[in-house]
């Protein structure tokens, strides 16, 4: 079975500062995801990739199969993304299943 | 399409008393899951089916908890009797194959406490 690790657990950061967050698994699989909590809210996935880079506006997700590792950046933060971010990936392979980080509660501060 | 639909978005119940949750899949989507976040725990898989079929219910705590799918569109989660820890967010998601991979797409969730 999958193990996701995340780091940071928490992040607070100035309006304006490029944030990075980090996911490693540990079993091969075919893509891994990111999803979004804002404050009582809902979840949101932003992205499911499986190899090299995508991006959504000010957000960036990179993937490294071989290394196994995952990171989610955001340039030019803005409190507007002070939200949880969750990494998750199948529990093995192409699984449906997903296994979840623990999140990376992030704050951006005006 | 309107998303995964969840009802109610609330709830606030007395111990021993049942509670249902809904869930309203993506149409087209032939996976639903349920899930309960906690702070403690964070999120959980508690039970999910294919095409209407419970294919693993491992993550259900006890027997006090039920699912069901009757149909392509619908889904309950029921907790019969409620206990204080119980009192949660559930979520639903549905997915389907996509480029070799599954995107789960979550309802709202459903905020229970149960007194």
């Amino acid at each position: 079975k999958n193990e996701v690790e995340q780091s940071p657990q928490n992040l607070t950061a100035q309006e304006g500062e490029f944030i990075t967050i980090n996911c490693s698994y540990s079993v091969g699989i075919s893509a891994l995801h990111w999803l979004q909590q804002h404050p009582g809210g809902g979840i949101v996935s932003l992205f499911m990739l499986s190899s090299g880079k995508k991006k959504h506006g000010r957000l960036i997700a990179t993937i490294n199969i071989q290394e196994k590792h995952s990171s989610l950046h955001i340039t030019a933060s803005h409190p507007r993304d002070s939200a949880v971010y969750i990494c998750a990936a199948p529990t093995q392979g192409g699984s449906e299943k997903l296994v979840f980080g623990k999140g990376t509660k992030l704050t951006v501060n005006p | 399409d309107a998303g995964v639909i969840q009802s109610p978005r609330h709830e606030v119940t007395e111990m021993g008393q049942e509670v249902t949750l809904r869930c309203k899949p993506i149409s087209g989507h032939d996976y639903l899951f349920w899930y309960r976040q906690t702070m403690m725990r964070g999120l959980e898989l508690l039970i999910y089916f294919n095409n209407n079929v419970p294919i693993d219910d491992s993550g259900m705590p006890e027997d006090r908890f039920s699912a069901k799918m009757p149909n392509a569109s619908f889904s309950t989660l029921k907790i019969q009797p409620s206990e204080p820890r119980d009192s949660a967010v559930y979520f639903c998601a549905s997915s389907f194959l996509t480029s070799g991979s599954y995107e789960q797409y979550f309802g709202p969730g459903t905020r229970l406490t149960v007194t």
